[in-house]
């Protein structure tokens, strides 16, 4: 069966800090990768998707970038965090239109 | 591209009531209509869906009605429990070769014991 890792749970981090936030997922092969944010009770804002390795489409504008330097790992990062980062990342991959989510990283940026 | 409305925000009802959240799509192509339910704290999880070829699915206390001329679907929950409790979203795969799905903006339903 197929499942979704995602690390680290929580982190808080200072403004202007760097993040990379690491998804990766097992029992499948070649899947299509998503990460999302979720500010605190609202909804899911697509940042990035991938089709295959080194493939990256990007969905808003900021000062994040995600990279896919194999197959099942999707790397989220940042080289200075803003205040505006906080929120909830998760990670997803697809099969037939239907999302698998993980468990997500809550982050907040202080 | 697709967009997908999602209506009411919010929704209180009391346990044992009726609870039903609509969306509207705009991409007549759209095939597939998926519902996640988002507890607290935790990840969203596929609950229903339907396929552009039906009109009506049922899970037990759940279903999903389809209305492809209006573009519209809704989610009906019977007889809600408080652990019915938690933020639905409704969602739709995007037009650019279903590589994406779009989200609404999420319901929040309040089951009151």
């Amino acid at each position: 069966s197929q499942t979704i890792h995602q690390w680290p749970a929580t982190l808080v981090q200072p403004v202007g800090s760097p993040l990379s936030l690491e998804c990766t997922v097992e029992g499948t092969s070649n899947p299509n990768l998503y990460w999302y944010r979720q500010a605190a009770g609202r909804g899911l804002q697509l940042l990035f998707y991938s089709v295959g390795i080194g493939q990256i489409s990007s969905e808003v504008p900021q000062n994040l970038s995600a990279s896919r330097p194999q197959d099942r790992q999707f790397i989220l990062s940042s080289k200075k965090l803003l205040l505006s980062d906080s929120g909830f990342y998760l990670c997803a991959w697809s099969r037939k239109n239907e999302q698998f989510f993980g468990p997500g990283t809550r982050l907040t940026v202080l | 591209g697709e967009n997908v409305e999602q209506h009411p925000s919010t929704l209180s009802v009391q346990e044992g009531d009726s609870a039903v959240i609509k969306c509207t799509y705009s991409d007549s192509a759209s095939n597939y209509f998926p519902w996640y339910k988002q507890e607290l704290g935790k990840r969203p999880q596929l609950i229903i869906d339907i396929r552009s070829n039906v009109g009506e699915k049922k899970d037990q206390r759940i279903a999903v009605t389809l209305n492809k001329t209006a573009k519209h679907f809704s989610l009906h929950i019977t007889e809600t429990q408080p652990e019915d409790s938690a933020v639905y979203f409704c969602a739709a795969p995007s037009d650019t070769g279903g590589f994406k799905t779009i989200f609404g903006a999420g319901t929040r339903l309040f089951v009151k014991a």
